[in-house]
Protein backbone atom coordinates (compact mmCIF):
# COMPACT_ATOMS: atom_id res chain seq x y z
CA UNK A 1 0.00 0.00 0.00
CA UNK A 2 1.87 3.29 -1.10
CA UNK A 3 2.17 6.25 0.92
CA UNK A 4 1.87 9.85 -0.34
CA UNK A 5 4.03 10.20 -2.92
CA UNK A 6 5.49 13.26 -3.84
CA UNK A 7 7.40 14.79 -7.23
CA UNK A 8 9.97 16.10 -7.98
CA UNK A 9 12.49 15.23 -4.74
CA UNK A 10 14.56 18.60 -5.61
CA UNK A 11 14.43 21.32 -7.65
CA UNK A 12 16.18 24.38 -8.50
CA UNK A 13 14.28 27.44 -9.90
CA UNK A 14 15.63 31.54 -10.54
CA UNK A 15 13.88 33.68 -8.78
CA UNK A 16 10.44 35.00 -10.40
CA UNK A 17 9.94 31.89 -12.26
CA UNK A 18 7.07 29.81 -11.64
CA UNK A 19 6.94 25.84 -9.69
CA UNK A 20 4.52 23.09 -9.94
CA UNK A 21 4.55 19.96 -7.05
CA UNK A 22 2.74 17.39 -7.27
CA UNK A 23 1.32 15.10 -4.81
CA UNK A 24 -0.54 11.64 -5.00
CA UNK A 25 -1.99 10.55 -1.26
CA UNK A 26 -2.53 7.19 0.28
CA UNK A 27 -4.61 5.10 -0.88
CA UNK A 28 -7.93 5.71 0.53
CA UNK A 29 -7.11 9.31 1.75
CA UNK A 30 -9.38 11.83 -0.05
CA UNK A 31 -7.91 15.14 1.37
CA UNK A 32 -4.77 17.05 0.68
CA UNK A 33 -3.04 19.29 2.34
CA UNK A 34 0.33 21.49 1.93
CA UNK A 35 3.01 22.23 4.47
CA UNK A 36 6.34 24.72 4.07
CA UNK A 37 9.20 23.98 6.46
CA UNK A 38 11.71 26.32 6.74
CA UNK A 39 15.21 24.99 7.98
CA UNK A 40 14.81 24.35 11.67
CA UNK A 41 11.59 25.40 11.91
CA UNK A 42 8.18 23.02 11.95
CA UNK A 43 5.87 22.89 9.19
CA UNK A 44 3.65 25.86 8.19
CA UNK A 45 0.61 25.09 6.72
CA UNK A 46 -0.51 26.60 3.38
CA UNK A 47 -3.74 25.08 2.59
CA UNK A 48 -6.06 22.20 2.01
CA UNK A 49 -8.06 20.46 -0.70
CA UNK A 50 -11.45 18.00 -0.38
CA UNK A 51 -13.56 17.32 -2.87
CA UNK A 52 -11.26 19.33 -5.55
CA UNK A 53 -11.91 22.60 -3.77
CA UNK A 54 -9.49 24.63 -1.38
CA UNK A 55 -11.69 24.25 2.05
CA UNK A 56 -9.00 26.01 4.62
CA UNK A 57 -5.85 28.50 3.93
CA UNK A 58 -3.06 29.25 5.82
CA UNK A 59 -1.11 32.77 5.89
CA UNK A 60 0.16 32.33 2.68
CA UNK A 61 -0.22 34.62 -0.27
CA UNK A 62 -1.88 34.22 -3.30
CA UNK A 63 1.14 33.55 -5.25
CA UNK A 64 0.44 30.15 -3.75
CA UNK A 65 -2.35 28.01 -5.37
CA UNK A 66 -3.53 24.63 -5.39
CA UNK A 67 -5.67 21.83 -7.26
CA UNK A 68 -7.07 18.60 -6.35
CA UNK A 69 -7.62 16.34 -9.36
CA UNK A 70 -10.53 13.66 -9.40
CA UNK A 71 -8.53 11.03 -8.27
CA UNK A 72 -7.76 12.75 -5.20
CA UNK A 73 -3.81 13.86 -6.13
CA UNK A 74 -2.76 17.34 -6.20
CA UNK A 75 -0.63 20.61 -7.09
CA UNK A 76 0.51 22.78 -5.45
CA UNK A 77 1.75 26.32 -7.86
CA UNK A 78 4.19 28.92 -6.80
CA UNK A 79 4.34 31.75 -9.27
CA UNK A 80 6.79 34.57 -8.82
CA UNK A 81 9.11 32.76 -6.49
CA UNK A 82 11.16 34.26 -4.27
CA UNK A 83 14.57 33.35 -2.64
CA UNK A 84 12.18 32.90 1.02
CA UNK A 85 9.92 30.40 -1.15
CA UNK A 86 13.13 27.79 -0.69
CA UNK A 87 11.87 25.39 1.82
CA UNK A 88 10.99 21.84 1.76
CA UNK A 89 7.47 21.22 0.28
CA UNK A 90 5.47 18.37 2.34
CA UNK A 91 2.44 17.01 1.33
CA UNK A 92 -0.32 15.22 3.37
CA UNK A 93 -3.35 12.99 2.70
CA UNK A 94 -5.85 12.12 5.38
CA UNK A 95 -9.53 11.39 5.58
CA UNK A 96 -12.11 14.63 5.68
CA UNK A 97 -14.39 12.03 8.33
CA UNK A 98 -13.77 9.49 10.35
CA UNK A 99 -10.39 10.00 11.88
CA UNK A 100 -7.46 7.19 11.93
CA UNK A 101 -4.32 7.69 11.84
CA UNK A 102 -3.89 11.45 11.42
CA UNK A 103 -1.61 12.65 8.80
CA UNK A 104 -0.06 10.58 6.38
CA UNK A 105 3.34 12.86 5.25
CA UNK A 106 5.22 12.18 1.90
CA UNK A 107 9.30 12.81 2.05
CA UNK A 108 8.64 16.10 0.41
CA UNK A 109 10.22 18.50 -2.48
CA UNK A 110 12.89 20.57 -1.50
CA UNK A 111 12.73 23.51 -3.63
CA UNK A 112 15.87 25.82 -4.01
CA UNK A 113 15.21 29.57 -5.42
CA UNK A 114 18.26 31.07 -6.89
CA UNK B 1 -6.37 27.02 17.97
CA UNK B 2 -4.90 25.71 21.50
CA UNK B 3 -0.57 26.29 20.83
CA UNK B 4 1.79 24.34 22.92
CA UNK B 5 4.82 24.81 24.16
CA UNK B 6 7.68 21.93 24.63
CA UNK B 7 11.75 22.03 24.97
CA UNK B 8 13.76 22.95 22.26
CA UNK B 9 16.04 19.58 23.06
CA UNK B 10 16.84 17.10 24.97
CA UNK B 11 19.51 14.41 25.35
CA UNK B 12 19.81 10.98 25.97
CA UNK B 13 21.81 7.87 25.82
CA UNK B 14 20.37 4.46 24.11
CA UNK B 15 18.47 2.14 26.14
CA UNK B 16 17.09 5.07 28.57
CA UNK B 17 13.51 5.82 28.66
CA UNK B 18 12.88 9.43 27.72
CA UNK B 19 9.94 11.84 28.49
CA UNK B 20 8.93 15.13 26.30
CA UNK B 21 6.32 16.89 28.12
CA UNK B 22 4.13 19.49 26.09
CA UNK B 23 2.26 22.04 27.86
CA UNK B 24 -0.99 23.08 26.12
CA UNK B 25 -2.79 25.11 28.90
CA UNK B 26 -5.54 26.02 26.34
CA UNK B 27 -6.67 23.05 25.08
CA UNK B 28 -10.37 22.87 24.19
CA UNK B 29 -12.97 20.07 24.67
CA UNK B 30 -12.60 18.78 21.23
CA UNK B 31 -9.26 19.03 21.08
CA UNK B 32 -6.87 15.48 20.67
CA UNK B 33 -3.27 15.95 21.50
CA UNK B 34 -0.94 14.14 18.76
CA UNK B 35 2.74 13.62 18.39
CA UNK B 36 5.04 13.56 15.47
CA UNK B 37 8.34 12.13 14.73
CA UNK B 38 10.59 13.58 11.88
CA UNK B 39 14.05 12.70 10.85
CA UNK B 40 15.76 15.25 8.68
CA UNK B 41 14.72 15.48 5.17
CA UNK B 42 11.11 13.41 5.34
CA UNK B 43 7.69 14.08 6.51
CA UNK B 44 6.85 13.83 9.93
CA UNK B 45 5.52 10.41 11.16
CA UNK B 46 2.18 10.04 13.48
CA UNK B 47 3.72 8.19 16.66
CA UNK B 48 0.20 8.81 18.44
CA UNK B 49 -2.35 10.07 19.45
CA UNK B 50 -4.89 10.33 22.93
CA UNK B 51 -7.58 12.53 24.46
CA UNK B 52 -7.46 11.51 28.08
CA UNK B 53 -5.82 9.32 30.77
CA UNK B 54 -3.05 6.81 28.90
CA UNK B 55 -2.76 5.56 25.41
CA UNK B 56 -0.03 2.80 24.50
CA UNK B 57 1.03 1.67 21.36
CA UNK B 58 4.15 -0.27 19.90
CA UNK B 59 6.20 2.77 19.37
CA UNK B 60 5.28 4.40 22.52
CA UNK B 61 3.38 5.85 25.51
CA UNK B 62 1.19 9.21 26.24
CA UNK B 63 0.18 10.34 29.52
CA UNK B 64 -2.82 12.98 29.71
CA UNK B 65 -3.25 14.12 33.30
CA UNK B 66 -7.34 14.98 33.97
CA UNK B 67 -6.67 18.74 33.78
CA UNK B 68 -5.22 18.05 29.81
CA UNK B 69 -3.24 20.84 30.10
CA UNK B 70 -0.28 19.23 29.60
CA UNK B 71 0.93 15.79 28.13
CA UNK B 72 3.96 14.00 28.28
CA UNK B 73 5.13 11.31 25.37
CA UNK B 74 6.90 8.16 26.32
CA UNK B 75 9.70 6.60 24.60
CA UNK B 76 10.60 3.36 26.16
CA UNK B 77 14.52 2.28 25.54
CA UNK B 78 15.57 4.60 23.26
CA UNK B 79 18.09 3.84 20.22
CA UNK B 80 20.18 5.94 18.29
CA UNK B 81 17.64 5.47 15.39
CA UNK B 82 15.23 7.51 17.61
CA UNK B 83 17.20 10.93 17.05
CA UNK B 84 14.68 13.07 15.67
CA UNK B 85 12.32 16.60 16.17
CA UNK B 86 9.19 15.54 17.87
CA UNK B 87 6.34 17.18 17.63
CA UNK B 88 3.36 17.96 19.90
CA UNK B 89 0.07 18.99 18.40
CA UNK B 90 -3.30 20.06 19.33
CA UNK B 91 -6.88 20.21 17.40
CA UNK B 92 -10.05 19.15 17.16
CA UNK B 93 -9.77 15.61 15.48
CA UNK B 94 -13.70 14.77 15.38
CA UNK B 95 -13.74 15.77 12.04
CA UNK B 96 -10.41 15.27 9.82
CA UNK B 97 -11.15 18.14 7.27
CA UNK B 98 -10.00 20.41 9.97
CA UNK B 99 -6.69 19.03 10.68
CA UNK B 100 -5.35 21.29 8.15
CA UNK B 101 -5.29 24.09 10.61
CA UNK B 102 -2.85 22.09 13.15
CA UNK B 103 0.06 24.16 14.00
CA UNK B 104 3.60 22.54 14.37
CA UNK B 105 5.77 24.33 16.74
CA UNK B 106 9.58 24.15 16.15
CA UNK B 107 9.33 20.88 18.42
CA UNK B 108 12.08 19.20 20.11
CA UNK B 109 15.25 17.93 18.77
CA UNK B 110 15.95 14.57 20.56
CA UNK B 111 19.49 13.66 20.63
CA UNK B 112 20.13 9.65 21.85
CA UNK B 113 23.98 9.31 22.35
CA UNK B 114 26.04 6.05 22.26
Amino acid sequence: DAGVTQSPTHLIKTRGQQVTLRCSPKSGHDTVSWYQQALGQGPQFIFQYYEEEERQRGNFPDRFSGHQFPNYSSELNVNALLLGDSALYLCASSLAFGFTDGYTFGSGTRLTVV
Amino acid sequence: LAKTTQPISMDSYEGQEVNITCSHNNIATNDYITWYQQFPSQGPRFIIQGYKTKVTNEVASLFIPADRKSSTLSLPRVSLSDTAVYYCLVGDMTNGGSQGNLIFGKGTKLSVKP
